[in-house]
């Protein structure tokens, strides 16, 4: 079974310019989510899907993030217009159900200059 | 608000030595505590996770426990090996939510 794949894996943008991360979760897995974490923090919660809706996205920074699930399966996180302090670890992580074990994608580094 | 916070931020040990990583949380209303191993430059690897009701869970050399009234989990490796060295992150998910807060984690190195 295909574990939690994020793409892409490595972004440096210029500032102002515009990202999208993706993540495909584990097939079946309804719920997904997004983190992130930034030099020095501990990784935080950014949002929270179950299938295409969004259950929780209180801890998006700004409306520079928007984040997309279309037919309740892979889901993007696009950055416009990217800023430095945007730059991090972006983590994505799916489960089956709320309150399950959430299983965690690679993460894609993203670098702002 | 939840707040994790996981001591020591860094632990150096010899190989073969047996080893405790702490997690303590401030919210005790918590649905279960995860533990995860995360490889430089990798992903997050789910290795024990602890329901509310239970006091511990054990996969090979790990054994984890929580004590929800103290607010405190913990990490115990068994006999540990330079494969283990890696950073170790605690998450608790508060109850009636779905999301996880992390602590900053504990690097581990073990030496040969």
């Amino acid at each position: 079974e295909a574990g939690v794949t994020q793409f892409p894996s490595h972004s440096v943008i210029e500032k102002g310019q515009t990202v999208t991360l993706r993540c495909d979760p584990i097939s079946g897995h309804d719920n997904l989510y997004w983190y992130r974490r930034v030099m020095g923090k501990e990784i935080k919660f950014l949002l929270h899907f179950v299938k295409e809706s969004k259950q929780d996205e209180s801890g998006m920074p700004n409306n520079r993030f928007l984040a997309e699930r279309t037919g309740g399966t892979y889901s993007t996180l696009k950055v416009q217009p990217a800023e430095l302090e945007d730059s991090g670890v972006y983590f994505c992580a799916s489960s089956g159900h709320m309150n399950t074990e959430a299983f965690f994608g690679q993460g894609t580094r993203l670098t702002v200059v | 608000k939840q707040e994790v916070t996981q001591i020591p931020a860094a632990l150096s040990v010899p190989e073969g030595e047996n080893l405790v990583l702490n997690c303590s949380f401030t919210d005790s209303a918590i649905y279960n505590l995860q533990w995860f191993r995360q490889d430089p430059g990798k992903g997050l690897t789910s290795l024990l996770l602890i329901q509310s009701s239970q006091r511990e869970q054990t996969s090979g050399r790990l054994n984890a426990s929580l004590d929800k009234s103290s607010g405190r989990s913990t990490l115990y490796i068994a006999a540990s090996q330079p494969g283990d060295s890696a950073t170790y992150l605690c998450a608790a998910m508060n109850s009636g939510y779905s999301t996880l807060t992390f602590g900053k984690g504990t690097m581990l190195l073990v030496s040969p």
